[in-house]
């Protein structure tokens, strides 16, 4: 049972236009929701977060924006650059255990 | 670079076997993390160790056993080892393992049991 989905496996984007990276959850417990970035060879690394009690979060080029009665979240990154080519997670938290739920990655490739 | 350490970086090792993986957090941080990704999969969370005691259990199999030391360095062991215990196995930090800590993640290690 798959509480976080990422459904694209993978995205092409140009470089310098809009990447959107989706993210779905089927359990309403989740109050705490983050993304992160995954070279090849490397361990994630963390990239933005959002709490439940939000519906938007911006940091830089990114943004998390969180839809609590679609539950739904989505990684915008804008202006795409070629260093933004990578593995993004979606991971998610509940209030009742430290564990952190992750969705399976989406690969992102930014075309020049 | 993250701060955290793994060895080894690749194991390839034979079904029925044990192996050690091994961990050292960033400096000062209290709380290490490990993970399992199988491919084309997200992270499965296996355990957590806060400050040298168990903090958080998950998916984690019996054959595996995890221990936090006092210099706080971690080591997963993983026995009677299988085909499909083939993965990245992920090891992390954080401060004090608090629920909204950001974790900082090693570059992992790759087990091939074949």
């Amino acid at each position: 049972d798959q509480q976080v989905k990422q459904n694209s496996p993978s995205l092409s984007v140009q470089e310098g236009r809009i990447s959107i990276l989706n993210c779905d959850y089927t359990n309403s417990m989740f109050d705490y929701f983050l993304w992160y970035k995954k070279y090849p060879a490397e361990g994630p690394t963390f990239l933005i977060s959002i709490s439940s009690i939000k519906d938007k979060n911006e940091d830089g080029r990114f943004t998390v924006f969180l839809n609590k009665s679609a539950k739904h979240l989505s990684l915008h990154i804008v202006p795409s650059q070629p260093g933004d080519s990578a593995v993004y997670f979606c991971a998610a938290r509940s209030d009742s255990n430290y564990q952190l739920i992750w969705g399976a990655g989406t690969k992102l490739i930014i075309k020049p | 670079d993250s701060g955290v350490t793994q060895t080894p970086k690749h194991l390839i090792t034979a079904t029925g076997q044990r192996v050690t993986l091994r961990c050292s957090p960033r400096s000062g941080d209290l709380s290490v993390y490990w993970y399992q990704q199988s491919l084309d999969q997200g992270l499965q969370f296996l355990i957590q160790y806060y400050n040298g005691e168990e903090r958080a259990k998950g998916n984690i199999l019996e054959r595996f056993s995890a221990q936090q030391f006092p210099d706080l360095h971690s080591e997963l062991n993983l026995s009677s080892l299988e085909l499909g215990d083939s993965a990245l196995y992920f090891c992390a930090s954080s401060v004090s393992g608090g629920e909204q800590e950001t974790q900082y993640f090693g570059p992992g290690t790759r087990l091939l049991v074949l």
